[in-house]
C-alpha cells in the first residue's frame, strides 16, 4: 500500500522560506513518473503548484507569485517543495501527490497544514 | 492557463438519488478530464480519470462523460459515503488546473 506523508514546519512567518517534504512509503518513488505538489487555501479550493519527474525534470505553475522550487532525493524516497517569500495568501493545506499517468493524481498524502502570519 | 467551471457550486440531494455534475472548460481538453470527490479534513481521492475510466475500487454508482470543453459527473443510487465536495481538474496542458468545486450535501 503507498503511502504518503507530509511534514515541515506548520507556521512561517512573511517573507520566509516554506520547506515541506514528502515521504514515500510502500513503493519506490520511481514507480511513479511523476509527484506533485497541490495546496488548498482554508475553505477554498485546489491550485496544483509543481511537478517533478523522478529523473528530475520539472514544471511548475507560473501563476505562482512565490518562486518554487520542487527536487527529489531518490536514495531516501522522498521530495521536497521550497517556497520563498512566502505571504499570507500562501497560507494554506499542501498535499503531495503521486501520478503514473501525468496529470491525474492516484495518491495523496494527508496532507500539511501551513501558516504564514507575523 | 485554462479556467474550470463547475455547475452547480452546491446540491442537496437524499440517498437513493440520481445527481449529475458539469464541468466546462475554457477550451478544448481533449478526453483529459479527472475527477476527484473530497471529505472534510480529507484529502482528494481520484475517482475517474480521462472523462470516464473509474479509478481503481471506485463503485460502478460513479461514471463520468464528455468531450472538448463539456464533462459531467454522475453518481447514480446516492449512498451516504457520498456526500462529499467533487473537483474536476483537466490534465491537457499545464498548469494542471481544478474547477472551485460543488459540495453535495444531504437534503
Amino acid at each position: 500500500q503507498v503511502q504518503l506523508q507530509e511534514s515541515g514546519p506548520g507556521l512561517l512567518k512573511p517573507s520566509g522560506t516554506l520547506s515541506l517534504t514528502c515521504a514515500v512509503s510502500g513503493d519506490s518513488i520511481s514507480s511513479f513518473n511523476w509527484v506533485s505538489w497541490v495546496r488548498q487555501p482554508p475553505g477554498k479550493g485546489l491550485e496544483w503548484i509543481g511537478e517533478i519527474h523522478h529523473h528530475g525534470s520539472t514544471n511548475y505553475n507560473p501563476s505562482l507569485k512565490s518562486p518554487v522550487t520542487i527536487s527529489v532525493d531518490k536514495s531516501k524516497n522522498q521530495f521536497s517543495l521550497r517556497l520563498n517569500s512566502v505571504t499570507a495568501a500562501d497560507t494554506a493545506v499542501y498535499y503531495c501527490a503521486t501520478s503514473v499517468v501525468a496529470g491525474h493524481f492516484d495518491y495523496w498524502g494527508q496532507g500539511t497544514l501551513v501558516t504564514v502570519s507575523s | 492557463d485554462i479556467q474550470m467551471t463547475q455547475s452547480p457550486s452546491s446540491l442537496s440531494a437524499s440517498v437513493g438519488d440520481s445527481v449529475t455534475i458539469t464541468c466546462r472548460a475554457s477550451q478544448s481538453i481533449g478526453s483529459f478530464l479527472n475527477w476527484y470527490q473530497q471529505k472534510p479534513g480529507k484529502a482528494p481521492n481520484l475517482l475517474i480519470y480521462e472523462v470516464s475510466t473509474l479509478q481503481s475500487g471506485v463503485p460502478s454508482r460513479f461514471s463520468g462523460s464528455g468531450f472538448g470543453t463539456d464533462f459531467t459527473l454522475t453518481i447514480n443510487s446516492l449512498q451516504p459515503e457520498d456526500f462529499a465536495t467533487y473537483y474536476c481538474q483537466q490534465s491537457y496542458n499545464i498548469p494542471f488546473t481544478f474547477g472551485p468545486g460543488t459540495k453535495v450535501d444531504i437534503k
